[in-house]
């Protein structure tokens, strides 16, 4: 069953530092999300991305953060100048076309910044 | 804005007991709702959803959901509950905005099964 996968599966930064978080939605699906959930809250959106742009944002995606897709298939988020309180699981999510469909999950990278 | 609300933070149930899990939404036309669930450590599954037609999805593990429009709510149901059911649910809201569709969570609900 084809699934979305996340590279790392957990990491640690110094604070201040840059991260690239990686996903590598399915392979045929057109829309491309992150969220973020810190540690005990709630399941937050931060970016959808559909047709080499961003097509949606939160105001949690502020230019501290980027998208982009640079080859095709891998999907990256990244964090500059890490603060302790980006310290989250960042789940990438992907769907196919249409106007409705399930967003899949992946297992997500796990972000600790000291 | 589209949002959820998922008014039990924990619920506990005794095995073998039957669920509901609460969810209610706010969307200004039909939504698009489904229900996830992740275990601890774990990425997100989805459970079930509703796009349209019958009111009453079901969904795998044994999970059903009935969407009630007048009420605005999408109540997450089993029979009978398993041990291995234990787990965080987030009731999810998509929306439709010139296909860029957004799915918004509840904040969740912890079940804890005892024997």
């Amino acid at each position: 069953e084809p699934e979305v996968t996340q590279t790392p599966s957990h990491q640690v930064t110094q604070m201040g530092q840059e991260v690239i978080l990686r996903c590598v939605p399915i392979s045929n699906h057109l829309y491309f999300y992150w969220y973020r959930q810190i540690l005990g809250q709630k399941v937050e959106f931060l970016v959808s991305f559909y047709n080499n742009e961003i097509s949606e944002k939160s105001e949690i995606f502020d230019d501290q953060f980027s998208v982009e897709r640079p080859d095709g298939s891998n999907f990256t988020l990244k964090i500059r100048s890490t603060k302790l309180e980006d310290s989250a699981m960042y789940f990438c999510a992907s769907r196919g076309g249409g106007i409705a469909g399930e967003l899949f999950f992946g297992e997500g990278s796990r972000l600790t910044v000291l | 804005a589209q949002s959820v609300t998922q008014p039990d933070i924990h619920i506990t149930v005794s095995e073998g007991a039957s669920l509901e899990l609460r969810c209610n939404y706010s969307y200004g036309a039909t939504p698009y709702l489904f229900w996830y669930v992740q275990s601890p450590g774990q990425g997100l599954q989805l459970l079930l959803k509703y796009f349209s037609g019958d009111t009453l999805v079901q969904g795998i593990k044994g999970f059903e959901a009935e969407f009630k429009r007048s009420q605005s709510s999408f109540n997450l149901r089993k029979p009978s509950v398993h041990w291995s059911d234990a787990a965080e649910y987030f009731c999810a809201v998509g929306s439709s905005s010139g296909g860029y569709q957004k799915v918004t969570f509840g904040i969740g609900t912890k079940l804890q099964v005892i024997p």
